[in-house]
Order: C-alpha cells, then sequence, then structure tokens
C-alpha cells in the first residue's frame, strides 16, 4: 500500500471547519483513500473514502486533487466531539492488500471552545 | 443493531501468564479482524478470518500469539505467556464480506497492562 503523510497535530475551534490534510504521492490508480478516525478509548471509526471525485456524506466531506497525491477532509462545523486522531489510509482493490488497512500515526485534531 | 463486543475492556496479568480476549463480531459479518495497538500509534493487523478460516496470520507472532474462530462467528485472541512488552489495546473488527468497499466495525478494544 502506499504510504501517507499526515500532520501530527491539529487545533480547530468550535464551529468553524476542520481542514485535515493528507499526502499521498504514490498512490496508484487503483487505490482508494479512507478516512477513520479514533476517539479516545474507543475503537477506530470509518468517515469515508473515495477514488478520485470528491465526495460528503453526513459525517465529512473528501476533497482529493486531480493528481490524487493528496487529499483534504473536511468537518465542515468542528464539534467537541470531533476531538480525535484522524487516519488517512491509502487502499487498493484488488488482491491480498485490498481488505488492508494500513494505519499510520495520523492527525490528532482537538477543537477549543 | 449491535456493534462489535469485546471482552473484557481491562486486564492486567503479570508477565509470564497467559491471558485471552473475546470479540463478537457484529451478526453476519463473514470477515473478523485482530489488531495490535500500541501507545501512540495506529493499529496494526495480526490476523484476519474469513468465516472460521485464518486468511492471513501473516503478522501474528506464533510462538506465544493464537487465535481461533470455530464456529465462524465469535472469536478467541490468546497470549500464552505475556511478555511486558505485550502490553497495548487489542481490537478487534468485522466487515460484511471481502472487498475494498467494505468498511471495517470497530469494537472498544481490550487494554491489557503486563506488570
Amino acid at each position: 500500500d502506499a504510504k501517507t503523510t499526515q500532520p501530527p497535530s491539529m487545533d480547530c475551534a468550535e464551529g468553524r471547519a476542520a481542514n485535515l490534510p493528507c499526502n499521498h504521492s504514490t498512490i496508484s490508480g487503483n487505490e482508494y483513500v479512507y478516512w477513520y478516525r479514533q476517539i479516545h478509548s474507543q475503537g477506530p471509526q470509518y468517515i469515508i473514502h473515495g477514488l478520485k471525485n470528491n465526495e460528503t456524506n453526513e459525517m465529512a466531506s473528501l476533497i482529493i486533487t486531480e493528481d490524487r497525491k493528496s487529499s483534504t477532509l473536511i468537518l465542515p462545523h468542528a464539534t467537541l466531539r470531533d476531538t480525535a486522531v484522524y487516519y488517512c489510509i491509502v487502499r487498493g482493490v484488488s488482491g491480498a492488500g485490498s481488505y488492508q488497512l494500513t494505519f499510520g500515526k495520523g492527525t490528532k485534531l482537538s477543537v477549543i471552545p | 443493531e449491535a456493534g462489535v463486543v469485546q471482552s473484557p475492556r481491562y486486564k492486567i496479568i503479570e508477565k509470564k501468564q497467559p491471558v485471552a480476549f473475546w470479540c463478537n463480531p457484529i451478526s453476519g459479518h463473514n470477515t473478523l479482524y485482530w489488531y495490535l495497538q500500541n501507545l501512540g500509534q495506529g493499529p496494526e493487523l495480526l490476523i484476519r478470518y474469513e468465516n472460521e478460516e485464518a486468511v492471513d496470520d501473516s503478522q501474528l507472532p506464533k510462538d506465544r500469539f493464537s487465535a481461533e474462530r470455530l464456529k465462524g462467528v465469535d472469536s478467541t485472541l490468546k497470549i500464552q505467556p505475556a511478555e511486558l512488552g505485550d502490553s497495548a489495546v487489542y481490537l478487534c473488527a468485522s466487515s460484511p464480506r471481502q472487498g475494498p468497499y467494505n468498511e471495517q466495525f470497530f469494537g472498544p478494544g481490550t487494554r491489557l497492562t503486563v506488570l
């Protein structure tokens, strides 16, 4: 799987948009970008995934650059409950690695009142 | 719908003792995963089951770790004997089927402390 690079930590004011960047410059054409988050003392939780088009769901939006070498997860109105570690993961679509999630260290997002 | 259930949530043992963790996946989920998470790190896959078959155990330290999923539903992960370095959170996850589109649903984990 391609490696990802994320900042170790970020702060965001409550009610503002949180924009979490991820670099995945070695991503291949058939690999998806996944985002999970892990709130303290809980297991990771799926947020969103995409291939090359921007995606939006009830939790977040995912913006993938045209060259697919980077992406941004957007939480439009961050709340205190969004404080968590956010993981950006690149995942293949076929073969033995298609099931596997390879977690890095993620970005620790702190939402500040 | 109930999520992934793990027990115990916390376990403290002395080194060289055995320990076991139990996981009940979401009903109907054929794929089950065990992950290890060290402090400050992301989870690392230990083993993956498809029904009752361990299809990937390449990351499982087989000298002291073992796992089973006898009826293809719940699963147990065992460490015998435990070492100080095994202190970590052990996470179980499940997904409905193989493939890249299926999210994995994680349990809350078991925090193991080895003294």
